[in-house]
């Protein structure tokens, strides 16, 4: 079993859908998570950051972590054609583990006007 | 700043080729990391380094090669490329400080093709 899995899609939704992206995982060690979003042919950049579990909210973004369930969401309201992207989710165990991220295969995302 | 520096943008190599993909960053970060991804895959750990002098193998080391003679500097060497390193490789970096040594910092990439 992958530490990380996330459905790779495509998911393809309308503009001003809500769209809901998720990830399980399975070491209870995680502590941090974040969301990357990938434009084609471009290095990853990071869209949201959170610790432990709990909501966080940035503009039309929300993400969740649960970690009972030992999973993540990241929801986008109001979803434009610019979201269009794909999003890796990541998290890390934090403390000495030197800033090792592990990484989600990432979900593709096309919105449609 | 320019942030995570990545060069070349684009390579074809011929098999047992070898080559340095060069990387570099200019927010003084003490830790360094390389990627591969491949297409529906998400990113791999090559090697990554935590300061100058100092680097470690990740998930998948084999055919790979680092070295950090500086902060600012973190090259990739190739020895003798085959097709299974085709792929699109990612620099990145970070602080390293407490709390937020996992918010990572990523480059624009390179896109080897190996033939």
């Amino acid at each position: 079993q992958k530490e990380v899995e996330q459905d790779p899609g495509p998911l393809s939704v309308p503009e001003g859908a809500i769209v809901s992206l998720n990830c399980t995982y399975s070491n209870s060690a995680f502590q941090y998570f974040m969301w990357y979003r990938q434009y084609s042919r471009k290095g990853p950049e990071l869209l949201m950051y959170t610790y432990s579990s709990g909501n966080k909210e940035d503009g039309r973004f929300t993400a969740q972590v649960d970690k009972s369930s030992k999973y993540i969401s990241l929801f986008i309201r109001d979803s434009q054609p610019s979201d269009s992207a794909t999003y890796l989710c990541a998290m890390s165990p934090g403390g000495s583990t030197l800033g090792r991220l592990y990484f989600g295969r990432g979900t593709q995302l096309t919105v449609w006007p | 700043n320019a942030g995570v520096t990545q060069t070349p943008k684009f390579r074809i190599l011929k098999i047992g080729q070898s080559m340095t993909l060069q990387c570099a960053q200019d927010m003084n970060h003490n830790y360094m990391y390389w990627y591969r991804q491949d297409p529906g895959m998400g990113l791999k750990l090559i090697y990554y380094s935590v300061g100058a002098g100092i680097t470690d193998k990740g998930e998948v080391p084999n055919g790979y090669n680092v070295s950090r003679s500086t902060t600012e500097d973190f090259p990739l060497r190739l020895e003798l490329a085959a097709p299974s390193q085709t792929s699109v490789y990612f620099c990145a970096s970070t602080t390293g400080h407490r709390y937020r040594d996992n918010e990572q910092f990523f480059g624009p990439g390179t896109r080897l093709t190996v033939l």
